[in-house]
């Protein structure tokens, strides 16, 4: 089992609808979810951190812990054609090391 | 969050040369840096955590003796790629931790490396 697993997809949505990513992890004592944004040739950028169950709102995102199903969202609201990219999951693990899922492309249809 | 910045972007070699990848961060000082790979279509894969005044602590798998890291200073941390062969053609990434104290991590532009 992978330490962090997500869809590869692609993931197509249509402009204006809502994307939702899934991510999935091993490790039950971690503590601290990221997602990363990846546009093709580019280094990830950190869009959004998590580490309490439940939601966490940052403009059209939002991120979703469940500790207890070992499972983390990302939800993009009024997707654009501009937030097609890879989206990675990461989670912090107690080896002190941030853990990468191999990521998800999402892709938004205008 | 924090400002990271590396250099080269991108950088050509031939087989068997060594090349030098620079990261900094720019707006604080980091103890720890981190260094990644990125293969085509694939995760992000840590290679090593480098260490201010200490030894870099390399993943299972990793030759030291090949991904030679020095931390510098707590702005800079270099990764070397000794005697580089085609199969060490990828993005090189380094990341720093943010300034206060979380674990999220910011990542540098990259370095694309082709050995040919």
């Amino acid at each position: 089992q992978k330490e962090v697993e997500q869809n590869s997809g692609p993931l197509s949505v249509p402009e204006g609808a809502i994307a939702s990513l899934n991510c999935t992890y091993s490790d039950r004592g971690s503590q601290s979810f990221f997602w990363y944004r990846q546009y093709s040739g580019k280094s990830p950028e950190l869009i959004m951190s998590i580490y309490s169950n439940g939601d966490k709102e940052d403009g059209r995102f939002t991120a979703q812990l469940n500790k207890a199903s070992q499972y983390v969202s990302l939800l993009i609201r009024d997707s654009q054609p501009s937030d097609s990219a890879t989206y990675l999951c990461a989670v912090f693990q107690g080896a002190q090391k941030l853990v990468f899922g191999q990521g998800t492309r999402l892709t938004i249809n205008p | 969050g924090a400002v990271v910045s590396q250099h080269p972007s991108w950088v050509i070699c031939k087989s068997g040369t060594s090349v030098k990848i620079e990261c900094r961060s720019l707006d604080f000082q980091a103890t720890t840096m981190f260094w990644y790979r990125q293969f085509p279509k694939q995760s992000l894969m840590l290679m090593a955590t480098s260490n201010e005044g200490s030894k870099a602590t390399y993943e299972q798998g990793v030759e030291k003796d090949k991904f030679l890291i020095n931390h510098a200073s707590l702005t800079l941390s270099t990764l070397t790629v000794t005697s580089a062969h085609p199969e060490d053609s990828s993005f090189y990434i380094c990341s720093a931790p943010g300034q206060f104290g979380g674990y999220e991590q910011y990542f540098g532009p990259g370095t694309r490396l082709t050995v040919t």
